[in-house]
């Protein structure tokens, strides 16, 4: 079945350092979605993207999508406390039609 | 306010006994999911349902039963069946089709002891 497979697992920081985790689909993606997930709380979307290469930019929150649409990655600049939390990528299954699935995640932990 | 709604926030239950989870939305969406997710797990489709009176299973189905009579709810049983039963489970529902992203609930953290 498909896999989407997301490193690293567990990414600890400094306050100020950039962070990126990454994405890899075993199958092409009609689009793949970002979300996070605070401590305690519950996933909340985050960006969509859909064609192939897209770049897509929210204030030090960078999403690109693969020119092949089988991989992504998000970069976040100059971390603050409030971006602590899990961050998982997300494909359609079986063509969309079957729901989405979801990466294991990425925890970014920062050091003050 | 329109948003989803999952209760209770933490549950307790003794092993052997069925226990159901409640999910409510009022964003009127058609297509609803239910996801586990364990440590370092990530989260996994346990069942979902694209209309009323329809639902499929997902990757982990074995030991769950859902319902989905109403647009609004659609409950998750967790049975005796199920072997692992702790986990935090999520609760979502997606307007439009089903490419568009998924709104979840604030979840439910069950205990089997």
């Amino acid at each position: 079945g498909q896999q989407v497979m997301q490193i690293p697992q567990y990414q600890h920081v400094q306050e100020g350092e950039d962070f990126t985790t990454y994405c890899n689909s075993s199958t092409t993606l009609s689009n793949i979605q970002w979300y996070k997930q605070r401590p305690g709380g519950h996933p909340v979307f985050l960006i969509q993207l859909v064609k192939s290469g897209e770049v897509k930019k929210q204030k030090r929150l960078t999403f690109q999508f693969g020119e092949a649409k089988k991989n992504s990655s998000l970069h976040i600049t100059a971390t603050q406390t409030t971006d602590v939390g899990t961050y998982f990528c997300a494909g359609p299954t079986g063509g969309g039609a079957d729901g989405l699935t979801f990466g294991k995640g990425t925890h970014l932990i920062i050091q003050p | 306010d329109g948003g989803i709604t999952q209760s209770p926030k933490y549950l307790f239950r003794k092993e052997g006994q069925n226990v159901t989870l409640s999910c409510e939305q009022n964003l009127n969406h058609d297509a609803m999911y239910w996801y586990r997710q364990d440590p370092g797990q990530g989260l996994r489709l346990i069942y979902y349902s694209q209309i009323v009176n329809d639902f499929q299973k997902g990757d982990i189905a074995e030991g769950y039963s859902v319902s989905r009579e109403k647009k609004e709810s659609f409950p998750l049983t967790v049975t005796s069946a199920q072997k692992n039963p702790t986990a935090f489970y999520l609760c979502a529902s997606q307007e439009g089709d089903y490419n568009s992203p998924l709104h979840f609930g604030n979840g439910t953290r069950l205990t089997v002891t």
